[in-house]
């Protein structure tokens, strides 16, 4: 079964650093998500990304965040200047309007 | 605006014992989707289910049934004769509206999930 790869599954930052979070989506899906879940908390959305731009945003995704499709198959979520309270798990979607596939997620830490 | 309450935060039951997980939404829109994920203790999410506006046929999956009710804005999860590997933390979510495909592509709103701990 097709699925969304993300790397990499844990990442260890240093506070003010810049990090980027890398997702393969599944190959014929056009519709591409972030999610974050702070733990214990619940998923929140964050972007949604369609036709090479950003079709949506949360109030969350401010300027420290930006998303790229650099090529055809890499989908990526920059995160600069990190903050301590951006420690989380980022998750990763794509879509092709049956259903939502999430990747297994990265787990963000900022030290 | 749309919002997914999920007034259980904790749930413990014994094994075999049957429960449900309760979600109420919230939703101006006459085309939306629900869905179920698992996120079990390792993280990621487990798609379980997905049910548009327009079909209130209750589910059976295996051991997991699903009650869609719009006329209470309710799509509850029951998991029969439970079993430990059922814990876990289930969400419920919401997405709004219909695009191109006529699919779901509207990002997901979450409920804040019910932690299920199955005990042996």
């Amino acid at each position: 079964e097709p699925e969304v790869t993300q790397t990499p599954s844990h990442q260890v930052t240093q506070m003010g650093q810049e990090v980027i979070l890398r997702c393969v989506p599944i190959s014929n899906h056009l519709y591409f998500y972030w999610y974050r879940q702070i733990l214990g908390q619940k998923v929140e959305f964050l972007v949604s990304f369609y036709n090479n731009e950003i079709s949506e945003k949360s109030e969350i995704f401010d300027d420290q965040f930006s998303v790229e499709r650099p090529d055809g198959s890499n989908f990526t979520l920059k995160i600069r200047s990190t903050k301590l309270e951006d420690s989380a798990m980022y998750f990763c979607a794509s879509n092709q309007g049956y259903g939502y596939t999430f990747g297994s997620g990265t787990r963000l830490t900022v030290v | 605006a749309q919002k997914v309450t999920q007034a259980q935060t904790e749930i413990s039951v014994v094994e075999k014992e049957d429960v449900t997980l309760d979600c109420v939404y919230e939703t101006r829109d006459t085309t939306y989707y629900l869905f179920w994920y698992k996120q079990p203790p390792s993280g990621e999410l487990v798609f379980l289910i997905r049910r548009n506006s327009f079909d209130e046929q209750n589910e059976i999956s295996g051991r997991y049934s699903w009650n869609f009710q719009k006329s209470t804005s309710s799509f509850n999860f029951t998991i029969t004769a439970s079993q430990v590997v059922d814990s876990a933390v289930y969400f419920c979510a919401l997405s709004e509206g219909a695009h191109g495909y006529g699919g779901s592509q509207g990002n997901l709103i979450f409920g804040k999930g019910t932690k299920l701990s199955v005990k042996p």
